[in-house]
């Protein structure tokens, strides 16, 4: 069965500074990996996806994440974190390795101060 | 690009009404939806997947008699929560494939129920 694991409910950065959230995840098959993004009272935006392609995936917004299949782990980052960057981040899992339904990790609140 | 709405984005109902939640996807063609709930400060659960002419398929723990899903067209899913109480309030999340896009999944607003 697939899971996620994201490591870090809360992380705090400050302006201009390196952001890692952290996520690993568990499968069966080879998974496809999503990083989405949401912000108070709304829907996900996807910020990328690895399906199986170039390992180093880039984003919207300056976010990049990369799949190591020997560590099971698919970080996001992004090299300057700018206060709009404040959100909640959740990692997901396809469950049958393409585009089907979703598991979700529990999220990683992400703040930024000045 | 593909946008899905839903609607209404907030509703507030008294314990023992039904409420009906609209999941559209507005410029592409969905033949899968599925539908989340979200508790504050939590992450998604998906509650069921939504099969356009054909019944849903819910996942293990949800009620498929108080939460019913209806995906009667290509771009059109319900959710009514039948009987509600106030611990059915919560943030529920639909979300559409577009068969014609790699099947990426696309995410709704979210609909904030308040039961009363």
């Amino acid at each position: 069965a697939q899971s996620v694991t994201q490591l870090g409910s809360h992380v705090s950065v400050s302006e201009g500074a390196l952001v890692l959230l952290r996520c690993n995840y568990s499968s069966s098959v080879p998974p496809y990996l999503f990083w989405y993004v949401q912000y108070p009272n709304q829907g996900l935006q996807l910020l990328l996806k690895y399906t199986s392609a170039a390992t180093l995936v880039k984003g919207i917004n300056g976010f990049e994440a990369e799949f190591k299949k020997s560590e099971t782990s698919f970080h996001l980052t992004k090299p300057s974190a700018h206060m709009s960057d404040a959100a909640e981040y959740f990692c997901a899992v396809s469950v049958s390795g393409g585009y089907n339904k979703l598991i979700f990790g529990a999220g990683t609140r992400l703040a930024v101060h000045p | 690009g593909a946008v899905v709405s839903q609607h209404p984005s907030r509703v507030i109902c008294k314990s023992g009404t039904s409420v009906k939640i609209e999941c559209r996807s507005l410029d592409f063609q969905a033949t899968t939806m599925f539908w989340y709930r979200q508790f504050p400060k939590q992450s998604l659960m998906l509650m069921a997947t939504s099969n356009e002419g054909s019944k849903a398929t819910y996942e293990q723990g949800v009620e498929k008699d108080k939460f019913l899903i209806n995906h009667a067209s290509l771009t059109l899913s319900t959710l009514t929560v039948t009987s509600a109480h106030p611990e059915d309030s919560s943030f529920y999340i639909c979300s559409a494939i577009d068969r014609d896009s790699s099947y990426e999944q696309y995410f709704g607003p979210g609909t904030r129920l308040t039961v009363t």
